[in-house]
């Protein structure tokens, strides 16, 4: 079955400290992968998406995320986290094609400490 | 206004019940679909509607029947609930991905059902 990892479920980090997470996915088709971000209590926000191109895609604040092909990775990045960030971060792929089901990794909570 | 719109945000109830869940979108969007979210956080998907037609419906209950009256709502309904039917549920939409390939989904603010 097709399935996307996400190997942190806590990381707990101080303002200003760079982030990196990691994500591998399954699907060995055309790729589409996303990442997306809950914070408390709200619903689920786009932060970026890879479909071809350069594997280095930005994203919205100061997020970006490598897509590694040979290692079936799509890490988040970001240099330089503030307390805002604090929240869930989910990695996605587009499984199927025109089917359009989004396979979620289980999350990784972001805890940013002032 | 509100791109994917959901209700009830909140929804308690005791076992046994029959409840539903309200999904519009206002993006002239063709593909709808319903997530749920478990206690850990978990997303996976239950079911997906593209122009009022079911194109993926994922292992659940048959008590979970979603229901299309046009492209724009999508709802849920659920019968004889249980404990662990208790979760978030988010609706979502998508242009078609049969004609415009792979696109963004946009994610409703969820329902989050307790059963008692």
């Amino acid at each position: 079955a097709q399935s996307v990892s996400q190997h942190n479920h806590h990381v707990i980090l101080s303002e200003a400290a760079s982030l990196e997470l990691g994500c591998n996915y399954s699907y060995g088709g055309t790729v589409n992968l996303f990442w997306y971000v809950q914070y408390p209590g709200q619903h689920l926000q786009l932060l970026l998406k890879y479909f071809s191109g350069d594997p280095l895609v930005k994203g919205i604040k100061g997020f970006e995320a490598e897509f590694i092909k040979s290692k079936f990775s799509f890490n988040l990045r970001k240099p330089s986290v503030q307390w805002s960030d604090t929240a869930e971060y989910f990695c996605a792929e587009l499984y199927g094609g025109s089917q359009g089901n989004l396979i979620f990794g289980k999350g990784t909570k972001l805890s940013v400490k002032p | 206004d509100t791109a994917v719109s959901q209700t009830p945000k909140y929804l308690v109830t005791q076992m046994g019940n029959d409840k539903s869940i309200k999904c519009e979108q206002n993006l002239g969007h063709d593909t709808m679909y319903w997530y749920k979210q478990d206690s850990k956080k978990f997303l996976k998907i239950m079911f997906s509607y593209n122009n009022k037609e079911l194109i993926i419906n994922e292992t659940v209950p048959n008590r979970f029947s979603p229901k299309s009256p046009d492209k724009a709502h999508l709802n849920l309904h659920i019968n004889s609930l249980e404990l662990g039917d208790s979760a978030v549920y988010f609706c979502a939409s998508s242009q078609d991905p049969s004609k415009f390939g792979a696109n963004v989904l946009t994610f409703g603010a969820g329902s989050r059902l307790t059963v008692l």
